[in-house]
């Protein structure tokens, strides 16, 4: 079966660094998609990784290694507005969406 | 990026009406769309595809006399939950991909239907 797997919960601090995780199986691959979204909201674009390595944008990063079936989100200088989930999503072999449930991501001041 | 346009963002029904929900893309052309419901704390779950002109494929589960889809143009897609129950009450988000795109897509606004 196909799987995606990310923390159900994480706390950071303002101002610090944090990684989020995701693991997947899938069958198949066409990319990694990292969304975020805020409590009531629809989710927005973040990043999307196809080949091996980091991408960075702005205080975002996303890394991918398709061997080790691994991506993590990295988000730096944290701000009380990136509370939200994250959402980890990998595109199969017949480019369907294949969701994990979602990081919720506390920023304490 | 490309923007998708889904409407109401908030509706309340009374339980056995209808209710439909609209889901445009406003500077592309969609061929495919995605039909999404979230519940509370939860991750999106996908409840049909459907792509232009032709009908809908549900996701196993999913009743498709009840949720009613129409794609009938390369920039509309509705949804129309029938015969509403209150635990029908959910987050519903719309998804729609870019016709020369294959690898993203965009999101809706989403709806949030209370069924009393």
């Amino acid at each position: 079966g196909q799987n995606i797997d990310q923390p159900t919960e994480m706390t950071a601090t303002e101002g610090a660094i944090v990684q989020i995780n995701c693991t997947y199986q899938t069958s198949g691959f066409n990319g990694l998609f990292w969304y975020q979204q805020h409590a009531g909201e629809a989710p927005t674009f973040l990043s999307y990784n196809v080949l091996d390595g980091l991408e960075e944008k702005g205080r975002f990063s996303s890394f991918l290694s398709r061997s080790k079936g691994y991506s993590y989100l990295l988000l730096k200088e944290l701000q009380m507005k990136d509370s939200a989930s994250y959402l980890c999503a990998v595109m199969d072999s017949n480019y369907q969406l294949i969701w994990g449930a979602g990081t919720k991501l506390i920023i304490k001041p | 990026g490309a923007v998708v346009s889904q409407h109401p963002s908030r509706v309340i029904c009374k339980s056995g009406t209808s209710v439909k929900i609209e889901c445009r893309s406003l500077d592309f052309q969609a061929t495919t769309m995605f039909w999404y419901r979230q519940f509370p704390k939860q991750s999106l779950m996908l409840m049909a595809t459907s792509n232009e002109g032709s009908k809908a494929t549900y996701e196993q589960g999913v009743e498709k006399d009840k949720f009613l889809i129409n794609h009938a143009s390369l920039t509309l897609s509705t949804l129309t939950v029938t015969s509403a129950h209150p635990e029908d009450s959910s987050f519903y988000i719309c998804s729609a991909r870019d016709h020369g795109v294959v690898t993203e897509a965009f999101f809706g606004q989403g709806t949030r239907l209370t069924v009393v």
